[in-house]
């Protein structure tokens, strides 16, 4: 089985400060990993995704994000937030279950930018 | 453009009104896949069809029901609906079945049971 834990369901921080959004997976096989962000009243939109290679992966508007296997960790990172920023993030894992692929989420983490 | 359309965006019905929330997308994929997403729950995963024709339940499937004709249409039916079925509703779509294929989402539909 797998699973998804986004540490913090609401996170705030100030316009030009780093965001750090965490997110653990539990999974026996090796995961593909993967951000989406929601906007209000929007679906999800990918950010980023690991899928295998380097364990850096950068995606759209300014964040990127490290698997760490030892830690089971796929953290969510952008150097300075801006306030187009605020928005709900999800970490989402994916295995090859055999029959079709299977997305499981997390809880999602609001993120919140102040001035 | 490339996308994947839901109607109604917003719904409001009474508990035991049968309705249907359509899904479209126009990018040819295989995989298509109904979500609910609640407050503190994330998303969960309704059911997903992996072609036409082929459909499964997936981790909430109890009072729904799909069905897949056509390669490009993916509607979710509530026989009945009850107010526990109040939700916002997401179809996604991915080109291919394998898990690291990035699923593409609609803007959502809002459901509200009476």
């Amino acid at each position: 089985a797998q699973s998804v834990t986004q540490l913090g369901s609401h996170v705030s921080v100030s316009e030009g400060a780093l965001v750090l959004l965490r997110c653990n997976y539990s999974s026996s096989v090796p995961p593909y990993l993967f951000w989406y962000v929601q906007y209000p009243n929007q679906g999800l939109q990918l950010l980023l995704k690991y899928t295998t290679g380097a364990t850096l992966v950068k995606g759209i508007n300014g964040f990127e994000a490290e698997f760490k296997k030892s830690e089971t960790s796929f953290h969510l990172t952008k150097p300075s937030a801006h306030m187009s920023d605020a928005a709900e993030y999800f970490c989402a894992v994916s295995t090859d279950t055999g029959t079709a692929s299977k997305l499981t989420f997390g809880t999602g983490t609001r993120l919140q930018v102040t001035l | 453009e490339a996308q994947v359309t839901q109607n109604p965006r917003y719904l409001i019905t009474v508990t035991g009104k049968k309705l249907t929330v359509t899904c479209s997308q126009n990018m040819n994929h295989e995989y298509m896949s109904w979500y609910r997403q609640d407050p503190g729950l994330g998303l969960r995963q309704i059911y997903y069809s992996m072609n036409v024709e082929v459909t499964d339940k997936g981790d909430v499937p109890e009072g729904y029901k799909v069905s897949r004709k056509e390669k490009r249409n993916f509607p979710l039916i509530l026989e009945s609906p009850s107010p526990n079925q109040t939700s916002l509703y997401f179809c996604a779509s991915s080109l291919g079945i394998r898990p690291q294929e990035t699923q593409y989402f609609g803007p959502g539909t809002r459901l509200l049971v009476l």
